[in-house]
């Protein structure tokens, strides 16, 4: 199985504040990750998808890039619905695993 | 508008059997796999299976912890997507939900609640 390291677990930012998120993946896979968005007691959003590609209706402060083994989610300036946990999501093959989560906390 | 509507949740006891649907308006169903999640209570999130389109054989992967007891299944005509579980486990309570698309894996449903108790 590939095993996917997303880093850091929790994350302390500001309103405004340019944030990054980091997901590693055990072993290559090209550009198939996803990124999620999750608010308690909501189902996963979809932010990004390939690596790169932002979801239709996404707001275009949210960006993805990485290939291969390491992927960044940036968050360009945080607004305040965006403290909520996030999720990367390999696709390449199965079983498709997920990072362990990072939560985004108001400092 | 995509959405997916999971249902058929509650509570069963440890042995039986619940069968979930998933909904879908708003795209051409036929056209995509259907991938299958859950989250257990306070814990993170868990692929389960999917399945491919009609184009792509109606085949499905499953999850090791499922695979054997859990099967997915479509009905193309009704734009739903069935999640047929058997022997249910304890550890099986989770909220499940169905996502658009094999790779994209997006939009969800918003889930269904499957407590296993006695």
């Amino acid at each position: 199985d590939i095993q996917m390291t997303q880093s850091p677990s929790s994350l302390s930012a500001s309103v405004g504040d340019r944030v990054t998120i980091t997901c590693r993946a055990s072993q290559s896979i090209s550009t198939n990750l996803n990124w999620y968005q999750q608010k308690p007691g909501k189902a996963p959003n979809l932010l990004i998808f390939a690596a790169s590609s932002l979801q239709s209706g996404v707001p275009s402060r949210f960006s993805g890039s990485g290939s291969g083994t390491d992927f960044t989610l940036t968050i360009s300036s945080l607004q305040h619905e965006d403290f909520a946990s996030y999720h990367c999501l390999q696709t390449y093959s199965t079983p498709y695993t997920f990072g362990q989560g990072t939560k985004l906390e108001v400092k | 508008e995509v959405q997916l509507v999971e249902s058929g949740g509650g509570l069963e006891q440890p042995g039986r059997s619940l069968r979930l649907s998933c909904t879908a308006s708003g795209f051409t169903f036929g056209d995509y796999a259907v991938n299958w999640f859950r989250q257990a209570p306070g814990k993170g999130l868990e692929w389960i299976g999917f399945i491919r389109s009609k184009g792509f054989g109606e085949t499905t992967e499953y999850a090791a912890s499922v695979k054997g007891r859990f099967t997915i299944s479509r009905d193309d005509s009704k734009s739903i997507a069935y999640l047929q579980m058997n022997g249910l486990k304890t550890e099986d309570t989770a909220v499940y939900h169905c996502s658009k698309g094999r790779t994209q894996a997006g939009p969800w449903g918003q889930g269904t609640l499957v407590t296993v108790s006695s």
